[in-house]
């Protein structure tokens, strides 16, 4: 059964970067079909997608973030990585990771997803 | 900007009772690449339907997609107690056309 845990600090200080990890487990990351996913919801808002990426390193992200991240992928670890930089209290979220197909990026995996507040 | 719109912001209902959801998209979903999630509070989204109209794994036949082109809709027939939750829907395809809905919540009347 696949899984997906995220990690990372649950506390952030403004203008500093955020970094999560999701390590997946009960499959391969390196699965030709798969692309691996970021998603953040603020508290009581909705979803945001913020990036995805392939096992290759192929990647691709959400315009209107994409100046301030870097997603990377260790297959060797079977995770995948997340640095948010420049951060303010709007990226205060839980930040989900989550698996999609190749061709269609529709979610069909979540992490349980965990708590990122940007606070000084 | 693309944008989904939810309707409505709220439902209150009974249990047994159906639900009907809407999701607009400012422009027109190509081959209704549209799915839908629930999400209880504290748990992650689940996805519920893609494609529009097909059903993941393990989800009821209570739970029903449809719609084409702009318009929508999640329908569950008859509202189970553990069905209260947060709806969203997703516009997928390319990455530029990935974008959620602001959900609508389904609540015990």
């Amino acid at each position: 059964q696949l899984q997906l845990q995220e990690s990372g600090p649950g506390l952030v200080k403004p203008s500093m970067t955020l970094s999560l990890t999701c390590a997946v487990s009960g499959g391969s990351i390196s699965g030709h079909s798969y692309f691996w996913g970021w998603i953040r919801q603020p508290p009581g808002k909705g979803l945001e997608w913020i990036a995805s990426i392939y096992f290759s390193g192929n990647t691709y992200y959400n315009a209107s973030l994409k100046s301030r991240l870097t997603v990377s992928v260790d297959t060797s670890k079977n995770q995948f990585s997340l640095k948010l930089s420049s951060l303010t209290a709007a990226d205060t979220a839980v930040y989900y990771c989550a698996r999609h197909y190749y061709g269609d990026t529709y979610f069909d995996h979540w992490g349980q997803g965990t708590l990122v507040t940007v606070s000084s | 900007e693309y944008v989904l719109t939810q309707s409505p912001g709220t439902l209150s209902l009974s249990p047994g009772e159906r639900a009907t959801l809407s999701c607009r998209a400012s422009q027109i979903v190509s081959n209704s690449y549209l799915a839908w999630y629930q999400q209880k509070p504290g748990q992650a989204p689940r996805l519920l339907i893609y494609g529009a109209s097909t059903r993941a794994t393990g989800i009821p036949d209570r739970f029903s997609g449809s719609g084409s082109g702009k318009d929508f809709t999640l329908t569950i027939s008859r509202l189970e107690p553990e069905d209260f939750a947060v709806y969203f829907c997703q516009r997928y395809g390319s990455s530029s056309s990935l974008s959620f809905g602001g959900g609508t919540k389904v609540e015990i009347k």
